[in-house]
């Protein structure tokens, strides 16, 4: 089973570039969200969506932006690239929300803004 | 509101025990905790629902006290393979997305 599968592992990115983080899962979860990892930071949220078609804020939505046409897909566009947008970007899904939804996460996508 | 978590890092000996606290100032529905190893993405270890339940996985056991919004994840005889850092993510009502901790650093030496 591949689970959550994220691409691109790695890229640079030189500043005021656009660029899409991709996401897709196998596994039909309705809930997929976009974590962006800093060191000594934790994990913060970004957007999540609890089905095709909605999406929703999370702590840190500015820069960014998402769409959910699939239940399978929730690419993480990045627009006009920043420093401060250098990180580790994690997407995850769970097949519920809240309290039963165990996340399942991909192996993340290294983004540096040069 | 992010959860806080102490210690920020520990160091243990294999075999040794570590508890790892995770707390919030507001009221919590659940705790959630992780496991992430160096270079790879986090693993789910369990879930707490409000109700002072514990819970374990393999020497790895919770607790949480709603009343005090507290957490804490029990490691014992620790081994190699429990090094990482530990993220606990909290939710105030069922239905919102996890909010996690800073992380808390382990390793465990030979």
């Amino acid at each position: 089973n591949a689970g959550v599968t994220q691409t691109p592992k790695f890229r640079i990115l030189k500043i005021g570039q656009s660029m899409t983080l991709q996401c897709t899962q196998d596994m039909n979860h309705n809930y997929m969200y976009w974590y962006r990892q800093d060191p000594g930071m934790g994990l913060k949220l970004i957007y999540y969506s609890v089905g095709a078609g909605i999406t929703d804020k999370g702590e840190v939505p500015n820069g960014y932006n998402v769409s959910r046409s699939t239940t399978e897909d929730f690419p993480l566009r990045l627009e006009l690239a920043a420093p401060s947008q250098t990180s580790v970007y994690f997407c995850a899904s769970s097949q519920t929300g809240g309290a039963t939804g165990e996340l399942f996460f991909g192996e993340g996508s290294r983004l540096t803004v040069l | 509101q992010q959860p806080v978590q102490s210690p920020q890092a520990v160091i243990l000996r294999e075999g040794e025990d570590a508890v790892i606290n995770c707390s919030s100032s507001k009221a919590l529905y659940s705790v959630h905790w992780y496991r992430q190893k160096h270079g790879e993405a986090p693993v789910f270890l369990m879930i707490l629902l409000k109700g002072g339940e514990q819970k374990g996985h393999e020497k790895i056991s919770a607790s949480f006290n709603e009343k005090k919004q507290q957490s804490s994840l029990y490691l014992t005889a620790s081994q190699l393979s429990y090094s990482g850092t530990y993220f606990c993510g909290t939710e105030k009502d069922g239905n919102t997305p996890l909010v996690f901790g800073k992380g808390t650093r382990l390793s465990v030496i030979a």
